[in-house]
């Protein structure tokens, strides 16, 4: 699977959009990208995944560059339970395991 | 439907103990992943398991770790003569089929601390 890099940290206003960066530059054509976070050492959460397509549901908008190596996830009105641990992950579509980075630790304040 | 159940979720054990994490899936789900999260690391894959069988154990430790999954029941993590480096939260997934997208749901995770 290919590696991702994202940022150790970041700080996001309450009420603003959160960008959390993420470059998977080796990325093959058959890899998807995966976003899951973790709140405070409870298990993963599932929040969004794409291929190559802009992707939204109700929690984050996922945004994929053309070449695909590197994407975007936001959250457009971050709240302060959404501070968290925020990973990036790219793997197959029949891969077993979910290769998890050291993440981005995001920090909402009001 | 109940998620993903794990216990206990706090387990103390000394040094050359046995240690048995549970981990129940969500209904209907037949395939288990284990992973292991050391303190301010991200969680690194251990085992994959479908009913009766280890699909890839390419993360478990060469030693004293061992998991099942059997057809009745949760499926068990066991750590034999812990040592403190296994001090560690143990989070399982499941998913209803093999791989696939979103599909793997966690536990709340079993926190392991050997003194």
């Amino acid at each position: 699977d290919a590696k991702t890099t994202q940022p150790p940290s970041m700080d996001c206003a309450e009420g603003r959009a959160a960008n959390l960066p993420c470059n998977h530059s080796t990325i093959s054509g058959n890899e998807y990208v995966y976003w899951y976070r973790q709140i405070h050492s409870q298990g993963p959460q599932y929040i969004i995944h794409g291929l190559k397509n802009n992707e939204t549901n109700e929690m984050a908008s996922l945004i994929i560059t053309e070449d695909r190596k590197s994407s975007t996830l936001i959250l457009p009105h971050a709240t302060l339970r959404d501070t968290a641990v925020y990973y990036c992950i790219v793997r197959e579509y029949n891969n077993n395991d979910m290769r998890f980075g050291a993440g981005t630790r995001l920090t909402v304040k009001p | 439907n109940a998620g993903v159940m794990q216990n206990p979720r706090h387990l103390v054990r000394r040094r050359g103990q046995e240690a048995r994490l549970r981990c129940s899936p969500m209904k209907g789900h037949s395939h288990v992943y284990w992973y292991r999260q050391l303190p301010e690391e991200g969680l690194k894959f251990m085992v994959y398991l479908q009913k009766e069988n280890i699909i890839d154990e390419s993360g478990m430790p060469k030693e004293r770790f061992s998991a099942e999954f059997p057809k009745e029941g949760p499926s068990i993590l066991r750590i034999q003569q812990v040592v403190r480096g296994d001090s560690a939260a143990y989070f399982c997934a499941s998913s209803p089929k093999r791989g696939g997208l979103n599909e793997q749901y966690f536990g709340p995770g079993t926190r392991l601390t050997v003194t």
